[in-house]
């Protein structure tokens, strides 16, 4: 259990609305991720941090924001949702592996369904 | 562009038949390559981290395999319990700790 907790878990909003997930660790690691999964396009990165309030983008992030203000916390925005923002959203974070790479563990998943 | 290509897309297995899946990979500075595991609802839980070319690493019946162009996951004497989504992802040296990850194999193992 790599002690990530990701909320809500479901969440079903209307297009335009903004939204807001949530990724905690409880591990203290440096590096926490979003990525999203659809079928047909595997895992795909949106953005990632690689300490507090540092921030970057992914493949993805075109619609997409995040913060981090806390080692614990790292939070993703949808500004204004859109249909094609429906997805399975995943958290990660990631520790050295040793030989300068880095493993990265995931969370449970937020399903998010815009209509 | 970095690529990552899985094969087959899906895979029906007997009990106790064993098999490979492949992870085709094209990337400029490989870091390491990494397998997963995801079941149905869940997140994908790591399996594996191969670093460089002929490395292998084994657990209970799965043992992967890396060249300096593709990975293999053997499956040796396959359970139903092994039924998942096996996901294989690269990190490249300038990426910054990202992973690019291909788009699965499905396997279901039958009793």
């Amino acid at each position: 259990d790599a002690g990530i907790t990701q909320s809500p878990r479901h969440k079903v909003t209307e297009t335009g609305t903004p939204v807001t997930l949530r990724c905690h660790q409880t591990e203290n690691h440096r590096y926490m991720y979003w990525y999203r999964q659809d079928p047909g396009h595997g895992l795909r990165l949106i953005h990632y941090s690689y300490g507090v309030k540092d921030t970057d983008k992914g493949e993805v992030s075109d619609g997409y924001s995040v913060s981090r203000s806390k080692t614990e916390d790292f939070l993703l925005t949808l500004e204004s949702a859109t249909s094609s923002q429906t997805s399975v959203y995943f958290c990660a974070i990631s520790e050295s592996g040793g030989r300068g790479l880095y493993e990265q563990y995931f969370g449970p998943g937020t399903r998010l369904t815009v209509t | 562009e970095d690529q990552v290509t899985q094969s087959p897309e899906a895979l029906r297995l007997q009990e106790g038949e064993s098999s490979s899946l492949n992870c085709s990979y094209t990337v400029s500075g490989l870091r390491g390559l990494f397998w997963y595991r995801q079941d149905p609802g869940k997140g994908p839980e790591f399996l594996f981290t191969l670093y460089s070319a002929g490395e292998e690493k084994e657990k209970e019946r799965l043992k992967a395999t890396l060249t300096k162009k593709e990975s293999f996951l053997h499956i040796t004497a396959p359970k139903p319990e092994d039924s998942a989504t096996y996901l294989c992802a690269v990190q490249a040296v300038y990426s910054g700790y990202a992973l690019n990850f291909g788009k699965g194999t499905s396997l279901l193992v039958t009793p």
